[in-house]
């Protein structure tokens, strides 16, 4: 149980195009799901948490209007990376909090390997 | 500034020996921790948590807690190639009212030799 399926697992786009990554919670609710990015040979870096039907926290130096996130349902957050660059080319990955765990439990989605060419 | 931080591995250990990989963290008010594996172009996939002092034992993984000295540690028994990969450390941070994050630390890539 507790899975996130994330999607696309991977996306080549053109410069200046937007992506949409997708994070669907199948068999719980995600009232909380994390953002995070990883460079190669880095680790985790969290971009934005985001709570159902209200706008997202994004961490200090992360751009809210070229990474947009929705989280509209309790099963379904989004997030678009807005007129993308070379520079943006990372692993996605989302997590999602688990309930009934008082806050400590997460379970993390497949990830998304995005290329910017 | 709230950090996690592992070492720098790269680390190698023969099969069947024990790999010891550490963490320590800059919040003395976490109250959580974590140890991830992550494959090369994988998400992280939980291995163990701990939250009480002491240690923490799930077959070949012990987890080992020290609050006072803000430290974490994970070993690993009789280690296998498959245990090959980066090893996260997550701490949970507190945020605001209930809200809780996940930091990770940088992580230190284990190599198990055959």
């Amino acid at each position: 149980g507790a899975v996130v399926s994330q999607h696309p697992s991977w996306v080549i786009c053109k410069s200046g195009t937007s992506v949409k990554i997708e994070c669907r919670s199948l068999d719980f609710q995600a009232t909380t799901m994390f953002w995070y990015r990883q460079f190669p040979k880095q680790s985790l870096m969290l971009m934005a948490t985001s709570n159902e039907g209200s706008k997202a926290t994004y961490e200090q130096g992360v751009e809210k209007d070229k990474f947009l996130i929705n989280h509209a349902s309790l099963t379904l957050s989004t997030l678009t990376v807005t007129s993308a660059h070379p520079e943006d080319s990372s692993f996605y990955i989302c997590s999602a909090s688990l309930p009934y765990t008082g806050g400590y439990g997460y379970t993390f989605g497949s990830g998304t390997r995005l290329t910017v060419v | 500034q709230k950090e996690v931080e592992q070492n720098s591995g790269p680390l190698s250990v023969p099969e069947g020996a024990i790999a010891s990989l550490n963490c320590t963290y800059s919040d003395r008010g976490s109250q959580s921790f974590f140890w991830y594996r992550q494959y090369s172009g994988k998400s992280p996939e939980l291995i163990m948590f701990i939250y009480s002092n002491g240690d923490k034992e799930d077959g070949r993984f012990t987890a080992q807690l020290n609050k006072a000295s803000q430290y974490v540690s994970l070993l690993i028994r009789d280690s296998q190639p498959s245990d090959s990969a980066t090893y996260l450390c997550a701490v949970n941070i507190w945020i605001s009212g209930s809200a809780r994050q996940l930091t990770f630390g940088s992580g230190t890539q284990l190599t198990v030799l055959p």
